[in-house]
C-alpha cells in the first residue's frame, strides 16, 4: 500500500474549519483514501473515505486532488471534541491490511 | 457497524509471564487484525487473523511471542508471551466490514509490564 505523509501537528480555532492535508504521491489507481481519528485512550474511529471524487458526510468532507496525489480532510466547524490524532491511510478497498502512519495531532483551541 | 469487545481492558503483569487478550465481535467477520500502540506512538499492525488459517505476521512480530487463535468468525485471542517492560502497550483488535471496507476497533487492552 502507498505511503502517506502528514504534518505532525496543527492548531485550529474553535468554530473555524480545520483543514488537514495528506500527501500520497505513490497512490495506485485502485487504492482508496481513508481517514480515521483517535481521541485520547480510545480506539480509532472511521471518518470518511474516497477514491477520486470529493466526499462529504455528517462528520467531514474529503477533497482529493485530480491527480490523486494528495487530499484534504475538512472539519467544517471544529469543536473542542475534535481534538484528536487524525490518520490518513491508503489501501485497496477491501481484503487488505490497514497500515497507520504517524498522523496529525489536531488541537482545537477555545 | 460492528461492535467489538476486548478483555481485559487493562492489566498489570509481571515480567516473564504471559497474558491472553480476547476479542469478541457481534457479527461474523472474515478478517481480524491485531495492532499494538506503544505510548505516544501510532498503531503498528501485529498480524492478520483469518478464520481457518494461520495468522499472518508483520515484519518484527513472530508467532512464538504473539500466538493468535481464530477459532470462529466472531472471536480471536492474542497472547503476549514471556512479557518484558517493552511490551507495555495498548493492544487493539479490529475487524473489517467487507461491504464498506471500513475498519472497526475495540477499545483496546492496556498492558503494563513491571
Amino acid at each position: 500500500d502507498a505511503k502517506t505523509t502528514q504534518p505532525p501537528s496543527m492548531d485550529c480555532a474553535e468554530g473555524r474549519a480545520a483543514n488537514l492535508p495528506c500527501n500520497h504521491s505513490t497512490i495506485s489507481g485502485n487504492e482508496y483514501v481513508y481517514w480515521y481519528r483517535q481521541i485520547h485512550s480510545q480506539g480509532p474511529q472511521y471518518i470518511i473515505h474516497g477514491l477520486k471524487n470529493n466526499e462529504t458526510n455528517e462528520m467531514a468532507s474529503l477533497i482529493i486532488t485530480e491527480d490523486r496525489k494528495s487530499s484534504t480532510l475538512i472539519l467544517p466547524h471544529a469543536t473542542l471534541r475534535d481534538t484528536a490524532v487524525y490518520y490518513c491511510i491508503v489501501r485497496v478497498y477491501t481484503g487488505n491490511q490497514f497500515y497507520f502512519g504517524t498522523g496529525t495531532s489536531l488541537t482545537v483551541i477555545p | 457497524s460492528a461492535v467489538i469487545s476486548q478483555k481485559p481492558s487493562r492489566d498489570i503483569c509481571q515480567r516473564g509471564t504471559s497474558l491472553t487478550i480476547q476479542c469478541q465481535v457481534d457479527s461474523q467477520v472474515t478478517m481480524m487484525f491485531w495492532y499494538r500502540q506503544q505510548p505516544g506512538q501510532s498503531l503498528t499492525l501485529i498480524a492478520t487473523a483469518n478464520q481457518g488459517s494461520e495468522a499472518t505476521y508483520e515484519s518484527g512480530f513472530v508467532i512464538d511471542k504473539f500466538p493468535i487463535s481464530r477459532p470462529n468468525l466472531t472471536f480471536s485471542t492474542l497472547t503476549v508471551s514471556n512479557m518484558s517492560p517493552e511490551d507495555s502497550s495498548i493492544y487493539l483488535c479490529s475487524v473489517e466490514d467487507p461491504w464498506s471496507g471500513e475498519l472497526f476497533f475495540g477499545e483496546g487492552s492496556r498492558l503494563t509490564v513491571l
